[in-house]
Protein backbone atom coordinates (compact mmCIF):
# COMPACT_ATOMS: atom_id res chain seq x y z
CA UNK A 1 0.00 0.00 0.00
CA UNK A 2 0.85 3.72 -0.72
CA UNK A 3 0.21 6.91 0.65
CA UNK A 4 0.90 10.39 1.16
CA UNK A 5 -0.05 13.26 3.59
CA UNK A 6 0.32 16.69 2.85
CA UNK A 7 -0.30 18.22 6.24
CA UNK A 8 -1.18 21.67 5.43
CA UNK A 9 -4.16 22.70 3.15
CA UNK A 10 -2.26 26.17 2.73
CA UNK A 11 0.78 27.92 3.16
CA UNK A 12 1.39 31.63 3.31
CA UNK A 13 4.70 32.86 2.46
CA UNK A 14 5.92 37.09 1.62
CA UNK A 15 7.46 37.32 -1.49
CA UNK A 16 10.93 37.12 -1.88
CA UNK A 17 11.06 34.72 1.75
CA UNK A 18 11.72 31.15 1.51
CA UNK A 19 8.97 28.45 0.79
CA UNK A 20 8.58 25.31 2.05
CA UNK A 21 5.71 22.42 1.40
CA UNK A 22 5.59 19.49 3.40
CA UNK A 23 4.74 15.79 2.45
CA UNK A 24 5.66 12.47 3.77
CA UNK A 25 5.37 9.14 2.19
CA UNK A 26 4.61 5.81 3.07
CA UNK A 27 5.44 2.77 0.61
CA UNK A 28 6.21 -0.79 0.94
CA UNK A 29 9.03 -0.93 -1.20
CA UNK A 30 11.47 2.05 -2.64
CA UNK A 31 9.65 5.30 -3.09
CA UNK A 32 9.53 7.50 -6.45
CA UNK A 33 8.41 10.67 -5.14
CA UNK A 34 6.68 13.32 -7.19
CA UNK A 35 5.89 17.11 -7.30
CA UNK A 36 3.44 18.43 -8.97
CA UNK A 37 1.73 21.91 -9.47
CA UNK A 38 -1.50 23.22 -10.76
CA UNK A 39 -2.50 26.76 -12.10
CA UNK A 40 -5.93 27.79 -11.51
CA UNK A 41 -8.30 26.64 -14.27
CA UNK A 42 -5.37 24.29 -15.54
CA UNK A 43 -4.16 21.08 -15.29
CA UNK A 44 -1.35 19.65 -13.59
CA UNK A 45 2.34 19.84 -14.08
CA UNK A 46 5.21 17.95 -13.27
CA UNK A 47 7.76 19.79 -11.26
CA UNK A 48 10.27 17.28 -10.09
CA UNK A 49 10.91 13.29 -9.17
CA UNK A 50 13.15 11.46 -7.04
CA UNK A 51 13.87 8.18 -7.78
CA UNK A 52 16.89 7.23 -6.52
CA UNK A 53 20.70 9.50 -6.26
CA UNK A 54 21.29 12.27 -4.66
CA UNK A 55 18.73 13.53 -1.98
CA UNK A 56 18.36 16.89 -3.38
CA UNK A 57 16.42 16.84 -6.50
CA UNK A 58 16.02 20.29 -8.23
CA UNK A 59 12.89 20.95 -10.67
CA UNK A 60 11.23 23.24 -12.84
CA UNK A 61 10.96 27.40 -12.00
CA UNK A 62 13.56 27.30 -9.28
CA UNK A 63 12.24 24.82 -6.95
CA UNK A 64 13.90 21.76 -4.78
CA UNK A 65 12.90 18.72 -3.19
CA UNK A 66 15.04 17.09 -0.34
CA UNK A 67 14.38 13.09 -0.19
CA UNK A 68 14.59 12.23 3.41
CA UNK A 69 14.41 8.20 4.07
CA UNK A 70 14.66 8.32 7.87
CA UNK A 71 11.68 10.78 8.14
CA UNK A 72 9.60 9.20 5.09
CA UNK A 73 9.84 13.36 3.95
CA UNK A 74 10.12 14.70 0.85
CA UNK A 75 9.55 18.75 1.12
CA UNK A 76 9.31 21.07 -1.41
CA UNK A 77 11.55 24.13 -1.67
CA UNK A 78 12.44 27.36 -3.53
CA UNK A 79 14.83 29.75 -1.74
CA UNK A 80 12.79 33.15 -2.80
CA UNK A 81 9.41 32.68 -3.51
CA UNK A 82 7.31 34.80 -6.14
CA UNK A 83 3.60 35.69 -6.43
CA UNK A 84 3.41 33.86 -9.41
CA UNK A 85 4.36 30.65 -7.39
CA UNK A 86 0.59 31.02 -5.88
CA UNK A 87 -1.17 27.67 -6.85
CA UNK A 88 -2.17 24.28 -5.51
CA UNK A 89 0.75 21.57 -5.13
CA UNK A 90 0.47 18.02 -4.70
CA UNK A 91 3.05 15.46 -3.97
CA UNK A 92 2.89 12.27 -5.07
CA UNK A 93 4.31 8.53 -4.80
CA UNK A 94 4.97 5.81 -6.22
CA UNK A 95 6.33 2.48 -4.79
CA UNK A 96 8.82 0.81 -7.79
CA UNK A 97 6.27 -2.11 -8.97
CA UNK A 98 3.44 0.38 -9.61
CA UNK A 99 3.12 2.66 -12.83
CA UNK A 100 -0.10 4.58 -10.74
CA UNK A 101 0.80 6.87 -8.43
CA UNK A 102 -1.11 8.12 -4.93
CA UNK A 103 -1.60 11.82 -4.58
CA UNK A 104 -1.61 14.00 -1.17
CA UNK A 105 -4.65 15.84 -0.94
CA UNK A 106 -2.83 19.42 -1.76
CA UNK A 107 -1.57 22.45 -0.79
CA UNK A 108 -2.60 25.60 -1.71
CA UNK A 109 0.43 28.10 -1.61
CA UNK A 110 -0.05 31.70 -1.41
CA UNK A 111 2.67 34.37 -1.77
CA UNK A 112 1.90 37.83 -0.85
CA UNK A 113 3.45 40.62 -2.32
CA UNK B 1 6.88 15.46 -22.95
CA UNK B 2 4.20 14.39 -24.54
CA UNK B 3 1.02 17.37 -24.61
CA UNK B 4 -2.55 16.18 -23.76
CA UNK B 5 -5.85 17.66 -25.18
CA UNK B 6 -8.74 17.48 -23.74
CA UNK B 7 -12.36 18.27 -25.13
CA UNK B 8 -14.47 20.08 -24.06
CA UNK B 9 -12.90 22.27 -21.72
CA UNK B 10 -16.01 22.88 -19.55
CA UNK B 11 -19.77 22.28 -20.25
CA UNK B 12 -23.18 22.74 -18.33
CA UNK B 13 -25.33 19.80 -18.18
CA UNK B 14 -28.70 18.73 -17.40
CA UNK B 15 -29.64 15.94 -14.72
CA UNK B 16 -30.02 12.60 -16.34
CA UNK B 17 -27.69 13.08 -19.52
CA UNK B 18 -24.02 11.88 -20.80
CA UNK B 19 -21.40 13.46 -21.71
CA UNK B 20 -18.16 12.76 -23.41
CA UNK B 21 -14.97 13.87 -23.04
CA UNK B 22 -11.85 13.59 -25.33
CA UNK B 23 -8.08 12.70 -24.78
CA UNK B 24 -6.03 13.46 -27.46
CA UNK B 25 -1.89 12.42 -26.89
CA UNK B 26 0.62 14.01 -29.50
CA UNK B 27 2.46 11.46 -29.36
CA UNK B 28 2.07 7.26 -28.16
CA UNK B 29 1.72 6.09 -25.07
CA UNK B 30 1.83 3.25 -22.69
CA UNK B 31 -0.85 4.05 -19.88
CA UNK B 32 -3.58 6.30 -19.73
CA UNK B 33 -5.87 7.08 -17.01
CA UNK B 34 -8.55 9.30 -15.91
CA UNK B 35 -8.56 10.88 -12.74
CA UNK B 36 -11.67 13.23 -11.02
CA UNK B 37 -10.66 16.13 -9.22
CA UNK B 38 -13.78 17.49 -6.92
CA UNK B 39 -13.73 20.95 -5.64
CA UNK B 40 -11.16 21.34 -2.80
CA UNK B 41 -9.94 17.74 -3.15
CA UNK B 42 -7.50 15.70 -4.37
CA UNK B 43 -7.07 13.79 -7.63
CA UNK B 44 -9.02 10.47 -7.48
CA UNK B 45 -8.39 8.08 -9.97
CA UNK B 46 -11.47 6.56 -12.16
CA UNK B 47 -9.87 4.45 -14.61
CA UNK B 48 -6.77 2.75 -16.60
CA UNK B 49 -7.60 3.33 -20.51
CA UNK B 50 -6.37 -0.14 -21.64
CA UNK B 51 -5.70 -0.02 -25.26
CA UNK B 52 -7.83 -2.41 -27.47
CA UNK B 53 -9.86 -3.87 -24.05
CA UNK B 54 -11.97 -3.06 -21.20
CA UNK B 55 -10.70 0.21 -18.84
CA UNK B 56 -9.53 -0.96 -15.27
CA UNK B 57 -11.27 0.54 -13.35
CA UNK B 58 -11.24 1.39 -9.25
CA UNK B 59 -13.18 0.94 -6.50
CA UNK B 60 -16.22 2.98 -6.17
CA UNK B 61 -16.25 3.40 -10.14
CA UNK B 62 -17.85 1.24 -12.72
CA UNK B 63 -17.99 0.73 -16.48
CA UNK B 64 -21.85 1.54 -16.53
CA UNK B 65 -21.19 4.66 -14.92
CA UNK B 66 -17.83 5.81 -16.87
CA UNK B 67 -17.34 4.06 -19.69
CA UNK B 68 -13.85 4.46 -21.19
CA UNK B 69 -12.54 3.86 -24.64
CA UNK B 70 -9.15 3.33 -25.67
CA UNK B 71 -8.87 2.53 -29.70
CA UNK B 72 -5.01 3.43 -30.06
CA UNK B 73 -2.14 4.65 -27.82
CA UNK B 74 -2.87 8.20 -28.82
CA UNK B 75 -6.68 9.17 -28.03
CA UNK B 76 -9.40 7.93 -25.06
CA UNK B 77 -12.72 9.03 -24.14
CA UNK B 78 -14.41 8.82 -20.45
CA UNK B 79 -18.25 8.87 -21.00
CA UNK B 80 -19.98 10.21 -17.60
CA UNK B 81 -23.37 8.95 -18.01
CA UNK B 82 -26.97 9.95 -16.21
CA UNK B 83 -25.42 12.78 -14.89
CA UNK B 84 -26.13 14.02 -11.77
CA UNK B 85 -25.16 16.81 -9.57
CA UNK B 86 -22.78 15.55 -7.26
CA UNK B 87 -20.83 14.30 -10.78
CA UNK B 88 -20.08 18.21 -10.86
CA UNK B 89 -16.04 17.92 -11.40
CA UNK B 90 -13.27 18.28 -12.98
CA UNK B 91 -12.18 15.28 -15.34
CA UNK B 92 -8.43 14.86 -16.17
CA UNK B 93 -6.94 12.69 -18.91
CA UNK B 94 -3.16 11.58 -18.14
CA UNK B 95 -0.42 9.74 -19.79
CA UNK B 96 2.50 7.85 -19.17
CA UNK B 97 5.42 6.80 -21.38
CA UNK B 98 5.93 3.95 -19.97
CA UNK B 99 9.00 3.64 -17.95
CA UNK B 100 7.95 2.84 -14.14
CA UNK B 101 10.08 5.91 -13.13
CA UNK B 102 8.24 8.45 -15.45
CA UNK B 103 6.29 11.37 -14.35
CA UNK B 104 2.40 11.27 -15.27
CA UNK B 105 1.66 14.22 -17.73
CA UNK B 106 -1.73 15.80 -17.62
CA UNK B 107 -4.65 17.20 -19.74
CA UNK B 108 -6.30 20.78 -18.83
CA UNK B 109 -9.22 19.11 -17.66
CA UNK B 110 -12.76 19.37 -18.27
CA UNK B 111 -15.02 21.14 -15.97
CA UNK B 112 -18.14 19.51 -16.00
CA UNK B 113 -21.39 21.47 -13.77
CA UNK B 114 -24.26 18.99 -13.58
CA UNK B 115 -27.84 21.14 -12.86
Amino acid sequence: AQSVAQPEDQVNVAEGNPLTVKCTYSVSGNPYLFWYVQYPNRGLQFLLKYITGDNLVKGSYGFEAEFNKSQTSFHLKKPSALVSDSALYFCAVRDGGSYIPTFGRGTSLIVHP
Amino acid sequence: SAVISQKPSRDICQRGTSLTIQCQVDSQVTMMFWYRQQPGQSLTLIATANQGSEATYESGFVIDKFPISRPNLTFSTLTVSNMSPEDSSIYLCSGAAGSNTGELFFGEGSRLTVL
